[in-house]
């Protein structure tokens, strides 16, 4: 399964530390989302991206910026995370349209982040 | 708030047993239905999916799921279970007055003994 990858799969970083964390659709959809999965809670929706804009901000803190250069690369920048943040993030996209703006996603493999 | 709930967290069955795992969501209008599944060491890719018409619905691998209106349910359904259905289930919802928002369930673990 190649249609959503995502860079780094593991990523180690301390508090004051930055990185990025890459997400590249090749099917050609138009939305593309963030989301993080911590253990025993449910997936959380962070950003969505339609049309390279970005429609949605699921209350998510600053220290996270998402960045949608086009509509098949999506990027996630870190910096000054907290422990809690240690999560899988999941990059997502779908082909949205007027009358379902919300149809199948497809998920990418994650990047498993450890704030240390 | 809206929310979405999957009461079951684990599931145990032996082969060729039934499921029926429930999936509960607070909205009172019109609604999108998902249920995404995530086999061990892979994605997590869709089931089977609810837009409208026919509140039975079928998805892949022989499973099914029950829109009830009036019970806030969408229950995933398989006669029989094998052992490569073994994974995560998680139950979504989208609310059309929130067209931007969707909304996961905790997920249910299912186990299949051989």
């Amino acid at each position: 399964e190649t249609g959503v990858t995502q860079t780094p799969r593991h990523l180690v970083m301390g508090m004051t530390n930055k990185k990025s964390l890459k997400c590249e659709q090749h099917l050609g959809h138009n939305a593309m989302y963030w989301y993080k999965q911590s253990a025993k809670k449910p997936l959380e929706l962070m950003f969505v991206y339609n049309f390279k804009e970005q429609t949605e901000n699921n209350s998510v803190p600053s220290r996270f910026s998402p960045e949608c250069p086009n509509s098949s690369h999506l990027f996630l920048h870190l910096h000054t995370l907290q422990p809690e943040d240690s999560a899988l993030y999941l990059c997502a996209s779908s082909q949205t349209s007027g009358s379902n703006p919300w149809d199948t996603q497809y998920f990418g493999p994650g990047t498993r982040l450890t704030v240390l | 708030a809206q929310s979405v709930s999957q009461h079951n967290h684990h599931v145990i069955l032996s082969e060729a047993a039934s499921l029926e795992l429930g999936c509960n969501y607070s909205y009172g209008g019109t609604v999108n239905l998902f249920w995404y599944v995530q086999y061990p060491g892979q994605h997590l890719q869709l089931l089977l999916k609810y837009f409208s018409g026919d509140p039975l619905v079928k998805g892949i691998k022989g499973f099914e799921a029950e829109f009830i209106k009036s019970k806030f349910s969408f229950n995933l359904r398989k006669p029989s279970v094998q052992w490569s259905d073994t994974a995560e289930y998680f139950c979504a919802v989208n609310a059309d007055s929130s067209a931007s928002k969707i909304i996961f369930g905790s997920g249910t673990r299912l186990s299949i003994r051989p």
